[in-house]
C-alpha cells in the first residue's frame, strides 16, 4: 500500500463546478504539499500545509492531521485549471518527500 | 527574479553511457532537491543538497549521484545508463530545508535512453 493515496485518479467536470481532490497518508508528517503539473512537465507548488487551512484565489487546501487527510478544493473551476494535481508528504524522521500518484483534472468549457 | 533553470531540456543517450544534468536554483536558495518522474512509478525523491552537503538520498542505486557547488548550482550524474532510467528529471530549490518550505521547480530534463 502506498504511503500517500489520492482520489480520484481522474476527474472530469464542467466549467464552474466545485472540485475536490483528496489525499490520505499513513505516516506521521511534518508537512504536506499540493503541487500542480501542466502538460509539458512543469510543476508549480500550490500550498505547503502543516495544519488547518490555506486559501489562494479560487484554491483552498485543508488538512486534518489526526485523520491523516488533506483536501484540495477549486471553486468556480475553469479550463485553465486542467492539470495533474499531486499531493506530497514529508514524513517525520525521514525528510524525503513522498508523492501520491496524482489526480488528472479536466475542466470542460 | 529568475526561476529554477535546468539544462539540457531534452537528452537522448544510449545504454551504458553516462549523463550529467544541471540545475541552477533561484538566487539565494541554498537547497536543491532532485526527483525522477516516470509513468509507472510517478514522482520519486532522488537526493537533496544543502550548502554543498548531501542531506538525504532516496532509494536509487549508486549509479545515481549528485553534487552541489558553492554557488548552490547542482548537478546530478547517472552512470551506466539503463533503459529504465528514461524519465523526466526535475529539480527544485528552496531557501532552507525543502520538506517544510515551498518548493520551486525547474521545467525538467527529459532523458531518453535507447
Amino acid at each position: 500500500k502506498n504511503e500517500v493515496e489520492q482520489s480520484p485518479q481522474n476527474l472530469t467536470a464542467q466549467e464552474g463546478e466545485f472540485i475536490t481532490i483528496n489525499c490520505s497518508y499513513s505516516v506521521g508528517i511534518s508537512a504536506l504539499h499540493w503541487l500542480q503539473q501542466h502538460p509539458g512537465g512543469g510543476i508549480v507548488s500550490l500550498f505547503m500545509l502543516s495544519s488547518g487551512k490555506k486559501k489562494h484565489g479560487r484554491l483552498i487546501a485543508t488538512i486534518n492531521i489526526q485523520e491523516k487527510h488533506s483536501s484540495l478544493h477549486i471553486t468556480a473551476s475553469h479550463p485553465r485549471d486542467s492539470a495533474v494535481y499531486i499531493c506530497a508528504v514529508s514524513p517525520f524522521g525521514n525528510e524525503k518527500l513522498t508523492f501520491g500518484t496524482g489526480t488528472r483534472l479536466t475542466i470542460i468549457p | 527574479k529568475a526561476g529554477v533553470t535546468q539544462t539540457p531540456r531534452y537528452l537522448i543517450k544510449t545504454r551504458g553511457q553516462q549523463v550529467t544534468l544541471s540545475c541552477s536554483p533561484i538566487s539565494g536558495h541554498r537547497s536543491v532537491s532532485w526527483y525522477q518522474q516516470t509513468p509507472g512509478q510517478g514522482l520519486q525523491f532522488l537526493f537533496e543538497y544543502f550548502s554543498e552537503t548531501q542531506r538525504n538520498k532516496g532509494n536509487f542505486p549508486g549509479r545515481f549521484s549528485g553534487r552541489q557547488f558553492s554557488n548552490s548550482r547542482s548537478e546530478m550524474n547517472v552512470s551506466t545508463l539503463e533503459l529504465g532510467d528514461s524519465a523526466l528529471y526535475l529539480c527544485a530549490s528552496s531557501s532552507r530545508h525543502p520538506t517544510n518550505e515551498k518548493l520551486f521547480f525547474g521545467s525538467g530534463t527529459q532523458l531518453s535512453v535507447l
